[in-house]
């Protein structure tokens, strides 16, 4: 079945620092993948998706590039906040308006 | 527009007890998923409706859980003699009919069962 791996976390960084939190996915067919994130106590928020080969999601600042010869997913950004202190979600969809097969999670930490 | 709603946010029962969770969709959306979120651990999908029909519940423990999607009101989610591993967050989402895959997540309701 469909699966996503994520690094491990938790992750803490000086702000301004790069991030990047590794996704790898296995999957039959070609699969929507998206990030997600998780402020505490709340709901997931869409951070960004991919729905082919080679797209780029961008929001925010966080970047994603879809990349299916080595099945990943890598979330990235330039220079953290303190605000983007948070969990963070892949996940994929297959076959288009189904379920969502997450992985476990990534909490970031952001430090002034 | 309001988003996807969920009540109650926080539900406490005792060992045995019922709990109904309710999700109210996006306007217009008729597609609906329950998920469980353990204790730091990820989501896992639990069941996908539409409107008065059950797509794919392949996450639903077999007994004491039940799902529905009434043509008209919320979508509920319902545990039956809840138990201590019952304790954690069920997230609703909903996304518009088919051509959009974009789920959008409600806040959550928080279950503790005592």
């Amino acid at each position: 079945g469909d699966s996503v791996t994520q690094m491990e976390g938790p992750v803490t960084l000086s702000e301004e620092a790069f991030l990047t939190i590794n996704c790898t996915y296995t999957a039959t067919g070609y699969p929507s993948l998206f990030w997600y994130v998780q402020y505490p106590g709340e709901g997931l928020q869409l951070l960004l998706k991919a729905t082919k080969a080679d797209d780029k999601g961008s929001n925010k600042g966080f970047e994603a590039t879809y990349r299916k010869e080595t099945t990943s997913f890598h979330l990235e950004k330039g220079s953290v906040q303190v605000s983007d202190s948070a969990v963070y979600f892949c996940a994929l969809s297959n076959f288009g308006n189904e379920k969502l097969t997450f992985g476990t999670g990534t909490r970031l930490t952001i430090i002034p | 527009n309001a988003g996807v709603m969920q009540n109650p946010r926080h539900l406490v029962r005792r060992r045995g007890q019922e709990a109904r969770l309710r999700c109210s969709p996006v306007k217009g959306h008729s597609h609906v998923y329950w998920y469980r979120q353990l204790p730091e651990e990820g989501l896992k999908f639990m069941v996908y409706l539409q409107k008065e029909n059950i797509i794919d519940e392949s996450g639903m423990p077999k007994e004491r859980f039940s799902a529905e999607f009434p043509k008209e009101g919320p979508s509920i989610l319902r545990i039956q003699q809840v138990v201590r591993g019952d304790s954690a967050a069920y997230f609703c989402a909903s996304s518009p009919p088919a051509g959009e895959e974009t789920q959008y997540f409600g806040p959550g309701t928080r279950l503790l069962v005592l």
